[in-house]
């Protein structure tokens, strides 16, 4: 497996403000995701995060809005903009390892993210 | 498409009692299958996973679900439930490695003592 951190761990910010959740993974990864669990839900796919080249969005969510970045093997960035209280939601990162069983994703604790 | 079903979004087990989840899936290709569990205020750990080798799955902590090909379902079960099973638990379905994870709508776990 892989010891997965995100930063920050909680939030609560104002609407119209922006965030940037941190993803760090301790190996190098093939692929890194970012979901989203709204309050009393399942796990949703906002992106895949590619290595050196632009995200890929699920249906529903867009580049505008969820900025991701992903500048090497062991890290990622994914943005919240211009937030709404609609976006109160705990953020997850999961990766996928490289070298060995891409076929399970590990998770990070996840960002718990309040908007007021 | 794949898509993942669980059956019952709650549910209540003795310690002691025989726990089981259901989960129902649909994909247009061998799936691979997950379990996974997150306890309160922490994210997703994986408790097991199918991907095409033995049907019947162990897992950590006890637990071992069985993949039914014919029935389209990979239920969850611990023969014992203990109270530090109480969480929620989610069946998610990929179309292979590195693709993304669909998962079901969860089940949370109370364990009476």
């Amino acid at each position: 497996s892989a010891v997965i951190s995100q930063k920050p761990s909680r939030d609560i910010c104002q609407r119209g403000t922006s965030l940037t959740i941190q993803c760090q993974v301790d190996s190098q990864v093939t692929m890194m995701f970012w979901y989203r669990q709204q309050p009393g839900q399942s796990l949703t796919l906002i992106a895949t995060a590619n290595q050196g080249s632009e995200a890929t969005y699920e249906s529903g969510f867009v580049i505008d809005k969820f900025p991701i970045s992903r500048p090497n093997l062991t890290f990622s960035t994914l943005t919240v903009s211009n937030m709404s209280p609609e976006d109160s939601s705990i953020y997850l990162c999961s990766v996928a390892l490289a070298g060995g069983s891409t076929d399970t994703q590990y998770f990070g604790p996840g960002t718990r993210l309040t908007v007021l | 498409a794949q898509s993942v079903t669980q059956l019952g979004s709650h549910v209540s087990v003795s310690e002691g009692a025989l726990v089981l989840l259901r989960c129902n899936y649909s994909s247009s290709v061998p799936p691979y299958l997950f379990w996974y569990v997150q306890y309160p205020n922490q994210g997703l750990q994986l408790l097991l996973k199918y991907t095409s080798a033995a049907t019947l799955v162990k897992g950590i902590n006890g637990f071992e679900a069985d993949f039914k090909k014919s029935e389209t379902s990979f239920h969850l079960t611990k023969p014992s439930a203990h109270m530090s099973d109480a969480a929620e638990y989610f069946c998610a379905v990929s179309e292979g490695a590195g693709n993304k994870l669909t998962f079901g709508g969860g089940t949370r776990v109370l364990v009476k003592p």
